[in-house]
């Protein structure tokens, strides 16, 4: 079974520029979660979809936003980048929600540069 | 009361030795503990993960020990070995209750010396 993809593996952007990272679930899997490991701040929550809605989102500003498709997949959008965007991307998928174990399944992360 | 506190940061084991990771919690409405390993340049794996009805749960060499009174849960390796050197997250979140963002503790770094 495969597991969760990302792409690209690195995009390298520069201040202001808009960043679009992409991700594919785990066949079944209806919930995409992303999260954001920036280098000294461990891993912090930035979205969850399910469904094709928004189902909860992290402190992070608006420019930091996303969807998701009919299939499944999801695409995380950071608008306006700044330098302390830089960071590694993770999307995570599991099934829905009131399934009650959550288990979340990463995939291997988008690096983001912001020059 | 949304925090994770883990510890501790580092940790530096001789090979066939126990590695011991704390964490503890305030929310009392997480219901589901994932442990996380993640090697360098790649995604966190799920290793382990426990619910509070429980106060032990094992499989081979990781072990969660879950003490619900105290609001703590711990990672135990046990025979470590070189190739378990990575770093391990806890984690928390609430998915009875729709709650399912995983609140990640600050991470421990192990190295398992031969």
């Amino acid at each position: 079974e495969a597991g969760v993809t990302q792409s690209p593996t690195h995009l390298i952007k520069t201040r202001g520029q808009q960043a679009t990272l992409r991700c594919s679930p785990i066949s079944g899997h209806t919930s995409v979660y992303w999260y954001q490991q920036a280098l000294g701040l461990g891993l912090q929550f930035l979205l969850w979809y399910d469904e094709g809605e928004e189902r909860n989102r992290g402190n992070f500003p608006p420019r930091f936003s996303g969807r998701q498709f009919p299939n499944y997949s999801s695409e995380l959008n950071v608008n306006a980048l700044e330098l302390e965007d830089s960071a590694l991307y993770l999307c995570a998928s599991s099934g829905g929600p009131g399934q009650g174990r959550n288990e979340q399944f990463f995939g291997p992360g988008t690096r983001l540069t912001v020059l | 009361q949304q925090q994770v506190k883990q510890s501790p940061q580092s940790l530096i084991v001789q090979k066939g030795g126990i590695s011991i990771i704390n964490c503890a919690y305030e929310n009392t409405a997480f219901d589901y503990f994932p442990w996380y390993q993640q090697f360098p340049g790649k995604g966190p794996a799920l290793l382990i993960a426990i619910r509070p009805d429980v106060s032990e749960k094992k499989e081979g060499r990781f072990t969660i020990s879950f003490n619900k009174s105290a609001k703590q849960f711990s990672l135990h390796i046990m025979d470590s070995q070189p190739g378990d050197s990575a770093t391990y997250f806890c984690a928390a979140s609430a998915p009875l209750r729709g709650y399912n963002k995983l609140i990640f503790g600050a991470g421990t770094r192990l190295a398992v010396h031969p």
